[in-house]
């Protein structure tokens, strides 16, 4: 049973519609990741957030707004998405964001598919 | 920033038969290096690690070499299973700081 906790698991969203995915950790950690993960490419790193501050934004369009309303919680804000942006979205945690001494711990992800 | 390059990009083998999946990295400064599996309909999941000081680890019928003079770093995995079919990645870290992965490898074993 993983720490990660991710909400839904697909999703299926016009142009134009405005949607959120949901991501929850029950490690205790001090971190937590926006990746997308498109076919046969390296897992791309949005968003950080250390201890509910975002602390990095990996030339993201805008279309795409994060929010970390406490340690736990993660969310993806989708607004007019584009057919390109269909990928499996994963949300990660680790006990703070340095990545070489605190492992990544993944959710499953959510199935995005824009129509 | 970090460019990670990993090979074979698919990899069959015969149940009991050993898996080797190699990735280079570009910055000799980078000093972390982990492996991540992913199985299908699953986030990937940290499954062994090693660091710019020592050479090679083990762990149960898997193991990673690092050689630094040439920046590249392997997994193998001896004995497969058929619950070692998944997605691969591998990863580098300069200075503990933001993983960049490779672009994963599909190994399939066959029973």
């Amino acid at each position: 049973e993983t720490g990660v906790t991710q909400t839904p698991r697909h999703l299926v969203m016009g142009m134009t519609n405005k949607k959120s995915l949901k991501c929850e950790q029950h490690l205790g950690h001090n971190a937590m990741y926006w990746y997308k993960q498109s076919a046969k490419k390296p897992l791309e790193l949005m968003f950080v957030y250390s201890l509910e501050e975002r602390v990095e934004n990996n030339s993201v369009p805008s279309r795409f707004s994060p929010e970390c309303p406490n340690s736990s919680h993660l969310f993806l804000h989708l607004h007019t998405l584009q057919p390109e942006d269909s990928a499996l979205y994963l949300c990660a945690s680790s006990q703070d964001q340095n990545q070489g001494s605190s492992p990544l711990h993944f959710g499953n992800g959510t199935r995005l598919t824009v129509t | 920033g970090e460019n990670v390059e990993q090979h074979p990009s698919t990899l069959s083998v015969q149940e009991g038969d050993s898996a080797v999946i190699k990735c280079t990295y570009s910055d000799s400064a980078s000093n972390y290096f982990p492996w991540y599996k992913q199985e299908l309909g699953k986030g990937p999941q940290l499954i062994i690690d090693i660091r710019s000081n020592v050479g090679e680890k083990k762990d149960q019928r898997i193991a990673v070499t690092l050689n630094k003079t040439a920046k590249h770093f392997s997994l193998h995995i001896t004995e497969t299973q058929p619950e070692d079919s998944a997605v691969y990645f591998c990863a580098a870290s300069l200075n503990d700081y933001k993983l960049s992965f490779g672009a994963g490898t599909t190994v399939t074993v066959r029973a």
